[in-house]
């Protein structure tokens, strides 16, 4: 079974903070995307990358950064947190036509 | 631009069959997919149409018309675990980034 693994599930962070989302994928997947949740708006892409080392905006990359060193992993980035970056941030590598997602990361920016 | 709309929210009863509908304007397409999410957890993925016509997969079809924009999700002899959100998604960039354009999703209630 395809795994892909964040680090955390609830995250509390102040504002300002440098906040740091990892994403662990395990079936070798080329491609991998940070989304974000939010109730009525739906999932919606910040970052994608398609190979090591990089990357490519989605659709609300404003205040975020991402780092993909190694084929695994892939790396969300707040660089200086604000409240309105509180939302689920949920993490998906794909390959073909399915797209495998990790358990979420709940942030709440205090 | 680029949209995709489905209904907020639909309840259905046990046993019964529901259908949850997709319509979609976006500027490229290569598939629409169907995911199913339960409150808290990660999406799953549960269909993929790119050419138009119906696919069965157990108690769950997918369906698709390209000259309408249209997708539905058909679900039979609903259970109460298929309480869930069911999220219909467009892959609308055809230069192979496997970008994904997300509904709001369909919250869907069975009821006993």
């Amino acid at each position: 079974d395809v795994k892909v693994t964040q680090s955390s599930r609830y995250l509390v962070k102040r504002t300002g903070e440098k906040v740091f989302l990892e994403c662990v994928q395990d079936m070798d997947h080329e491609n991998m995307f940070w989304y974000r949740q939010d109730p009525g708006l739906g999932l919606r892409l910040i970052y994608f990358s398609y190979d090591v080392k990089m990357k490519e905006k989605g659709d609300i990359p404003e205040g975020y950064s991402v780092s993909r060193e190694k084929k695994e992993r892939f790396s969300l980035i707040l660089e200086s947190a604000s409240t309105n970056q509180t939302s689920m941030y949920l993490c998906a590598s794909r390959i073909d036509s399915e797209a495998f997602f990790g358990q979420g990361t709940r942030l709440t920016v205090v | 631009g680029q949209n995709i709309d489905q209904p907020t929210e639909m309840t259905a009863t046990e046993g019964a069959i529901v259908q949850i509908n997709c319509t979609y304007q976006t500027s490229g397409f290569n598939g629409l997919f169907w995911y199913q999410q339960h409150a808290g957890e990660a999406p799953t993925f549960l269909s993929y149409n790119v050419l138009d016509g119906l696919e069965e997969k157990g108690r769950f079809s997918s369906f698709l018309s390209r000259s309408k924009g249209y997708s539905y999700l058909l679900l039979k002899e609903l259970q109460m675990k298929d309480s869930a959100s069911y999220l219909c998604a467009v892959e609308g960039d055809t230069s192979g980034t496997y970008k994904y354009i997300f509904g709001t999703g369909t919250r869907l209630k069975v009821l006993a």
